[in-house]
Formats: C-alpha cells, sequence, structure tokens
C-alpha cells in the first residue's frame, strides 16, 4: 500500500487569489489524479497528472484554472487560480500502481471567502 | 462512458445487523475493475473491499462481501455483524483495467451515506 500525504489538510482564502495543493507518495506510483469532492458530494476527477508532461483535464476542466505540475514519480501539486467561492470545496490527491487499487490523500477542505 | 449509480442516499442499520448497499454500473468494456470505498468524517478515502470483472467469485474481506452480477452490472456490499465504526459515507467505484488511455481513472456512484444504530 502507498501512504499519501497531502498538505495544507485546509485553508480559508480571498477570491482572486492562488492555492497550490502539495501531494507526495511514499513509494513510486504509475498514476496521480486529482479529484474535487463538493461537501457530501461524490468525487470528480479534474485531471490524471503526467510525470514529466502536461497534465491530462476532464470535461469542465481547465489547465488555467486547475495548474497541474508532478516532475517525479512521487510529488505532484494542484492549483487553485483565481478563486471565487464556487471553488469551495475538497480536493484530494490519488495515487495508483499497476493494477492495484487508488490511494488517498487525507484531502483538503478549501473555502473562499 | 462508464457510469456508477447508488440509489440509496441514505441507509441506516442497528449495530450487529447486517446491512446491503446497492450499486449498479455501465460500461462498455469488459475487463474492468470495481471497488467499495468507505469516507468517514475524517475525509480520508479508506478501501473496503475491490472486485476483478474476470474473477466469477465473490470478494469478501471480513465482515464485508460483494454480490456481483456481471451481466446485470451490479454490485452490492453486504456489511455483516455492523459496528459504530462503520458509520460513514460509502462509494462504489469503476476503473479500467490495465492497458487503455482510461486506465486508473475512477468513477463514482453518488455515495450511501451508512447510520449504525447502537
Amino acid at each position: 500500500s502507498a501512504v499519501i500525504s497531502q498538505k495544507p489538510s485546509r485553508d480559508i482564502c480571498q477570491r482572486g487569489t492562488s492555492l497550490t495543493i502539495q501531494c507526495q507518495v511514499d513509494s513510486q506510483v504509475t498514476m496521480m489524479f486529482w479529484y474535487r469532492q463538493q461537501p457530501g458530494q461524490s468525487l470528480t476527477l479534474i485531471a490524471t497528472a503526467n510525470q514529466g508532461s502536461e497534465a491530462t483535464y476532464e470535461s469542465g476542466f481547465v489547465i488555467d484554472k486547475f495548474p497541474i505540475s508532478r516532475p517525479n514519480l512521487t510529488f505532484s501539486t494542484l492549483t487553485v487560480s483565481n478563486m471565487s467561492p464556487e471553488d469551495s470545496s475538497i480536493y484530494l490527491c490519488s495515487a495508483r500502481a499497476m493494477n492495484t487499487e487508488a490511494f488517498f490523500g487525507q484531502g483538503t477542505r478549501l473555502t473562499v471567502v | 462512458a462508464q457510469t456508477v449509480t447508488q440509489s440509496q442516499p441514505e441507509m441506516s442499520v442497528q449495530e450487529a445487523e447486517t446491512v446491503t448497499l446497492s450499486c449498479t454500473y455501465d460500461t462498455s468494456e469488459s475487463d474492468y475493475y470495481l471497488f467499495w470505498y468507505k469516507q468517514p468524517p475524517s475525509r480520508q478515502m479508506i478501501l473496503v473491499i475491490r472486485q476483478e470483472a474476470y474473477k466469477q467469485q465473490n470478494a469478501t474481506e471480513n465482515r464485508f462481501s460483494v454480490n456481483f452480477q456481471k451481466a446485470a452490472k451490479s454490485f452490492s456490499l453486504k456489511i455483516s455483524d455492523s459496528q459504530l465504526g462503520d458509520a460513514a459515507m460509502y462509494f462504489c467505484a469503476h476503473s479500467f483495467h490495465a492497458g487503455g488511455t482510461s486506465y486508473g481513472k475512477l468513477t463514482f456512484g453518488q455515495g450511501t451515506i451508512l447510520t449504525v444504530h447502537p
């Protein structure tokens, strides 16, 4: 199994600012993903973080709003840019090795005021 | 595109009793994975059980078991001898098997909130 450290665990931010969330995995993994979860709702995939190249975004999510980096096999960041109250949500990092289950960070609860 | 549906927004069970959570899915692939994840108030997503579609035998993990009906595209979770610590949001999820460009991504159902009464 993999242990994922995600920081910060929560933050309150002013609208118009940006927040970068970090995700560190304790072992090399093949894939890393970023999900968004509205309180009490399901998880929606934002993008797949690709090592050394641009992330692959799902429909409805764009790089200018959610830039993602993955400089190596164990680390990724998600930035929420130019935030508005609609961005208030829980953001979760996930990692997966080949033919295993996905492991998750503890999530970042973001509140935009 | 694959979809996952959990038709029970909320369920409740008495401690020590058995409860079944329902999940249906739709996919065009023949080889895939199905999962049940548990999310307590701490927000941590915890894997409960996983099933590979090519395996006919239903997966079991201690008090947790699934009823996997591939033809019906149904994947229910049975929790036996329910404990107070089982109270959480439960998510059913699907992912493709290795080899495709969509491999690794999880599609989640809407979730079922499970309450356990002492």
